[in-house]
Formats: C-alpha cells, sequence, structure tokens
C-alpha cells in the first residue's frame, strides 16, 4: 500500500522559499507522475505542478515563474520550491501520486500525470511577517 | 484554463435519500478526463471518480459518475453518515489542471 509522507517549514517570512520534501513508500516511483496541490484557508483546491521518475516537469502557468519540483529517485523522494512567497501562498499543500494518462493530438501522443489516486496528509505553510 | 463550476454550492440532505452533484465546465473537458474528490474536514482529499465514470479502488457502488462534453454528475444512491463531506471535480483533459469550487453536502 503506497503511503506519500511529507515534511517541511510551516512558517515562512514574505520573500522567503517554501521548501516542501514527499516521500514514497510501498510501491512502484518510476511509474508515475508525482504532484503538489494546495489548499488556501477555506478555500478550493489548486494544481501546483508535477514530475516524473525521469524529471520531467510540467507546471501551472500561474506559478510557473516561482515553482521548481525536482525528484531524487535514490531516495523515492521529490520537492517542491515556492520561491517569493506573499500571505497569498499560505495554504495546506499535498503531495499526490498521479497515474499517467495519455494525451493525444493529431500528430502524437505524450503522457502526463491527470487525477491524482494516493495523498499526503499535508503540511500547513503560513506566510506572515 | 478551464474554468469548472459546480452546484449547487451547499446540498442539505438527510441519510438514505440520493445526491445529485454537478459540475459544468467552461469547455469541453476532452477524453471525458475529468475526476471526482471527497474531502472530510482536516483530511486530505480521497479520489472517487475518475475517466467521468469509472470507481476508484475502493469506493463502494454507490457513488457514480457520468457525463461527457461540458456537464458531469457526481450521484450518491443512499446516503450514509460517512458521506457528508465537500465534493471537489477536477479536469485534467487540458493544461492546467483544474478544480471546481466545491460542493458542501450537509446533514439536513
Amino acid at each position: 500500500q503506497v503511503q506519500l509522507q511529507q515534511w517541511g517549514a510551516g512558517l515562512l517570512k514574505p520573500s522567503e522559499t517554501l521548501s516542501l520534501t514527499c516521500a514514497v513508500y510501498g510501491g512502484s516511483f518510476s511509474g508515475y507522475y508525482w504532484s503538489w496541490i494546495r489548499q488556501p484557508p477555506g478555500k478550493g483546491l489548486e494544481w501546483i505542478g508535477e514530475i516524473n521518475h525521469s524529471g520531467s516537469t510540467n507546471y501551472s502557468p500561474s506559478l510557473k515563474s516561482r515553482v521548481t519540483i525536482s525528484v531524487d529517485t535514490s531516495k523515492n523522494q521529490f520537492s517542491l520550491k515556492l520561491s517569493s512567497v506573499t500571505a497569498a501562498d499560505t495554504a495546506v499543500y499535498y503531495c499526490a501520486r498521479a497515474p499517467p494518462t495519455r494525451y493525444c493530438s493529431s500528430t502524437s501522443c505524450l503522457m502526463k500525470g491527470g487525477y491524482m489516486d494516493v495523498w499526503g496528509k499535508g503540511t500547513t505553510v503560513t506566510v506572515s511577517s | 484554463e478551464i474554468v469548472l463550476t459546480q452546484s449547487p454550492g451547499t446540498l442539505s440532505l438527510s441519510p438514505g435519500e440520493r445526491a445529485t452533484l454537478s459540475c459544468r465546465a467552461s469547455q469541453s473537458v476532452s477524453s471525458s478526463y475529468l475526476a471526482w474528490y471527497q474531502q472530510k474536514p482536516g483530511q486530505a482529499p480521497r479520489l472517487l471518480i475518475y475517466g467521468a465514470s469509472s470507481r476508484a479502488t475502493g469506493i463502494p457502488e454507490r457513488f457514480s459518475g457520468s457525463g461527457s462534453g461540458t456537464d458531469f454528475t457526481l450521484t450518491i444512491t443512499r446516503l450514509e453518515p460517512e458521506d457528508f463531506a465537500v465534493y471537489y471535480c477536477q479536469q485534467y483533459g487540458s493544461s492546467p489542471r483544474t478544480f471546481g469550487q466545491g460542493t458542501k453536502l450537509e446533514i439536513k
């Protein structure tokens, strides 16, 4: 049974860099995409981005300029960095597993993550001066 | 980006009743790449449905999904006490992946 365990700093000051790590236990690491999602207090979910075991990434355009997702296959871990945080980045951050999904155009197909089937418990990150 | 609008915002029902939750997309969701999640207070979301109508592993048969194009529905046939929660739809047919704002299912 796959479990995701996540950790990182919970209190940041404006302009600092958020850093979270998620470890994958009990399942295949290479066959999936590994995602980050966040949820501001009392609000809905926002997809941040994803990475696969090869290091191929996809990011949300709204956060792309500040986000870096990396992977350490030797430890079955992946990490999120979000730079220049503000109060608007205060949220619960979740890591999650996304089975590969096929996307085809008229000329070619590629694989990316799609829905998220296994989630970490979440890390509360507060940005405050 | 595709905007998902869920309705109603809050649904008040009693155990044993049938719940029908709607998710409408601002443009067609390709390949019916739509998922539904359940979230209880203080917990991570749980996947219920993917591909618009496929139940995730371990999800009871009382949960079913339907729809295509821009209109999708999550139906819970006979509500159990543990079903009262917030439900989110998510599209993954185009980038970026987006979520609806949620429907809160509360006990009447």
